[in-house]
């Protein structure tokens, strides 16, 4: 059963436009969430990440949103550059702890010129 | 300064061998992680080292596979008797331990059993 769920496979937005990724989990005991950034032949990349007890956290282009009731996240890049166009992991994992982190299955975003 | 480094890049294997795959994490990382991933997958936890114990090997798919981090540096992922099924990227991952959350990934090791 999948803890970590990425709903959309791909995504195509057009460059200076706002990209959102969407991400739910189901499992309540998660309190840290993290999003991964993958470029082919590379490893994840860390991007930004969130603590249960915020529901925003802003760094440059990337905003990342946390609904705990809705057990809802999402990754906000705005503007979109080309750049951007790789596979975006939603992870999640308990805070405080030196833990596994349970990734989602990725979205492919794809930036249109 | 120097990142995850993982060898070799790529293996390529006839099913039944035995492979070993390497990785060399952040100089001063505690914590190691091996993950899994499939074609279209995201990472699957395999095993996490703290130091040189394994501390948590829940992740790792059957007794075939088996990893070690003899001087709480490198550690060595071991895969017996090889199955097509192993075919995937092998990914390292190390963060400073101590209670701190981002975990540095490598470039991964693509296992191919033939």
């Amino acid at each position: 059963d999948q803890q970590v769920k990425q709903n959309s496979p791909s995504l195509s937005v057009q460059e200076g436009r706002i990209s959102i990724l969407n991400c739910d989990y189901t499992n309540s005991m998660f309190d840290y969430f993290l999003w991964y950034k993958k470029y082919p032949a590379e490893g994840p990349t860390f991007l930004i990440s969130i603590s249960s007890i915020k529901d925003k956290n802003e760094d440059g282009r990337f905003t990342v949103f946390l609904n705990k009731s809705a057990k809802h996240l999402s990754l906000h890049i705005v503007p979109s550059q080309p750049g951007d166009s790789a596979v975006y992991f939603c992870a999640a994992k308990v805070e405080n702890r030196d833990d596994k982190i349970i990734f989602g299955k990725g979205t492919r975003l794809h930036i249109l010129p | 300064g120097a990142g995850v480094s993982q060898t070799p890049s790529n293996k390529v294997t006839e099913k039944g061998k035995y492979v070993e795959l390497r990785c060399d994490p952040i100089s001063g990382h505690t914590a190691l992680y091996w993950y899994r991933q499939s074609l279209g997958q995201g990472p699957e936890f395999l095993i996490y080292f703290q130091g040189t114990g394994a501390a948590d090997d829940s992740g790792l798919p059957n007794d075939r596979f088996f990893a070690v981090r003899p001087e709480g540096s490198v550690s060595t992922l071991k895969i017996q008797r090889t199955e097509r099924g192993d075919s995937a990227v092998y990914l390292c991952a190390s963060s400073p331990g101590r209670d701190q959350e981002t975990q540095y990934f490598g470039p991964g090791t693509r296992l191919l059993v033939l």
